[in-house]
Parts: structure tokens; sequence; C-alpha cells
């Protein structure tokens, strides 16, 4: 079946620790986006790629990165610079003007 | 910059009764307003979708309605059921090959059906 895949589901951060959140998808998707989801409140884009080797920053991308080297993955980077990362993270994937397709999330805590 | 407000925060409805949720845009460039359902725990899932040639979309219990000139939009649920209770999400973009396919979403309405 095809579908996108995040891992882990939880990831638990220490301070000053940069952390890596995996996206994975097999749809043959061009674009690849990262949002995050913050407890009541809506999607903010964090990074986006429509392209494999090539990316933009979106709303929020202060202290986060990104790397676009395979058309099917997307990994982000939580930084040490990201002084609030406590948040729920999603990726999702589309064909170059469709819709996305979410993966189920993975929720990072800094303990 | 798109922005996006989507309003009531919270709808508490009866099963059976209808549910109406509403989002102003900014951006008269935007033209492709999907609206995403989010359950506990999971990625939200698109529902139903309206490009801006469309003033009106239906999908059996689901129907969006869009008016371009005011920038807002609604979607409306019929016959509420319990497994209707989630998060709901609208979200705009100026969807183009120059512009991309970036969404940008509104705030959220959780959406809680009582038997």
């Amino acid at each position: 079946d095809g579908g996108i895949t995040q891992s882990p589901k939880y990831l638990f951060r220490k301070e000053g620790q940069n952390v890596t959140l995996s996206c994975e998808q097999n749809l043959n998707h061009d674009a690849m986006y990262w949002y995050r989801q913050d407890p009541g409140q809506g999607l903010r884009l964090i990074y986006y790629s429509q392209i494999v080797n090539d990316f933009q920053k979106g709303d929020i991308a202060e202290g986060y990165s990104v790397s676009r080297e395979k058309k099917e993955s997307f990994p982000l980077t939580v930084t040490s610079a990201q002084k609030n990362p406590t948040a729920f993270y999603l990726c999702a994937s589309s064909i170059q003007l469709g819709g996305y397709t979410f993966g189920s999330g993975t929720r990072l805590t800094v303990v | 910059g798109e922005n996006v407000e989507q309003h009531p925060s919270t709808l508490s409805v009866q099963e059976g009764d209808s549910a109406v949720i509403k989002c102003t845009y900014s951006d008269s460039a935007s033209n492709y307003f999907p609206w995403y359902k989010q359950e506990l725990g999971k990625g939200p899932q698109l529902i139903i979708d309206i490009r801006s040639n469309v003033g009106e979309k239906k999908d059996q219990r689901i129907a969006v309605t869009l008016n371009k000139t005011a920038k807002h939009f609604s979607l409306h649920i019929t016959e509420t059921q319990p497994e209707d209770s989630a998060v709901y999400f609208c979200a705009a973009s100026p969807r183009s090959f120059a512009a991309g396919n970036k969404l940008t979403f509104g705030g959220g309405t959780r959406v809680l059906v009582k038997p």
C-alpha cells in the first residue's frame, strides 16, 4: 500500500540536543512539506520541497533544517536553536499541484 | 502572505443536527480551498475541496460553499453522526506552477457530536 510514514511516533529531546524526524513516502510524490501543530492551534509551515535537491523556508523555519536528497525522503532536524520545540510535527506529500497526504505525526517533547 | 481565520473554535451539536464551520482568507490570489478532518493522535485527512471557479460542491453529507467576492468559504455537515466528532481545518492556497502548492491553514474547529 502506498503511504507516508513518519518515525518515531514519540520523541524526547534534552535541552541543547539536535533531533531528526523521519518522513518517507512511497507515493511517487514530487512535493513534500513539514508542518508544526501546537495544542489547539492550526498547522504552520516549517519547510517545503517541490523537487529533489531543492527546498524553501516556510513561515516558521528558524531553528529547523531539512534535506531532500531522495524523492522518497524529507527528514526534519530540530536544532538546539529552536527555543520551543515541544509540538506535534506533521509531514505531508503531494503531486505538484495535488491534494496533500499527511503522515501520522511525531510528537516531540523537551525533557 | 495568506492569512486564514476559522470560526468557531469549538462546536457542539446534537446527533442528527447540522454543523457549519466558516473560514475567511486574505489573499485574493488563493484559488484552492480544502477541508481536512483530524482525529485524535492522527494526521489530517482531506474530506472535500473546492476551486475558485466553483461556488459549491457536495459529497454525500458534506458540502462546501465559496464566496470569492467576500473571501469566505464554509463547510456544512448534515445529519451529523458521532463519528463526525473530530477537529476540522480549512486551508487556502494560490495554487499554480509559479506559486507552488503551499497550504495556509485556519486554526481548527473541534466538533463534538452528542448522541
